[in-house]
């Protein structure tokens, strides 16, 4: 079966940092790229990014709200991806989920709540 | 950035009854390579989401059959033939073909009467 496991999240005061995990298994994690969804309280889904696999040079790609705060890698010896978050802001408060693919997102993990408050 | 737009954004249900979420999207969704990434997803209350319809039509495994999804071009809907409990939450459609950024529809509440 396919599963996919976020951790990392917590309370974190502006400005500070957070690292997000997210383990895949039951597939062959360094097969697929690795996408990062959102949801804050209350909202609808934004899609944060994505890390594409190796034979595509693990690429990424960033919304333009994350874009040059956040940085997606991954460990695929691990079967890990990370989302690193810097400067966070308190509109970066939401569940955060991971996803495998890109277009069609076919499985997610539970989610990680990430919220920024002093 | 391609905009999905939903309707309604609230949708009340009788048990039993067909219900049907409008997905539109501001520019075509076919692909150069022949497909169309339209994606929907279910979001039970305090869940994570999950996908129900990819590339149009095609039902995930497990989805029961009261769910259907059609459409093309810029226009897709996702149909429950006769609603049941458990289909509660929120519908999501999501268009992979344009990204970066892959976008989402605001989000259909579907409730019971």
């Amino acid at each position: 079966e396919v599963q996919l496991v976020e951790s990392g999240g917590g309370l974190v005061q502006p400005g500070r940092s957070l690292r997000l995990s997210c383990t895949g298994s039951g597939f062959t994690f360094g097969d697929s790229a690795m996408t990062w969804v959102r949801q804050a309280p209350g909202k609808g889904l934004e899609w944060v990014g994505l890390i594409r696999s190796k034979p595509y040079g693990e690429t990424t790609e960033y919304a333009a709200s994350v874009k040059g705060r956040f940085i997606i890698s991954r460990d695929d010896s691990k079967s890990v991806a990370y989302l690193q978050m810097n400067s966070l802001i308190s509109e970066d408060t939401a569940v955060y989920y991971c996803t495998k693919g890109r277009s069609e997102l076919p499985v997610w993990g539970q989610g990680t709540l990430v919220t920024v408050s002093s | 950035d391609v905009v999905m737009t939903q309707s309604p954004l609230s949708l009340p249900v009788t048990l039993g009854q067909p219900a049907s979420i409008s997905c539109r999207s501001s520019q075509s969704l076919v692909n150069s390579d022949g497909n169309t990434y339209l994606n929907w997803f279910q979001q039970r209350p305090g869940q994570s989401p999950r996908r129900l319809i990819y590339k149009v039509s095609n039902r995930d495994s497990g989805v029961p059959d009261r769910f259907s999804g059609s459409g093309s071009g810029t226009d897709f809907t996702l149909r429950i033939s006769r609603v049941e409990a458990e289909d509660i939450g929120v519908y999501y459609c999501m268009q992979g073909t344009h990204w970066p950024p892959i976008t989402f529809g605001q989000g259909t509440r579907l409730e019971i009467k």
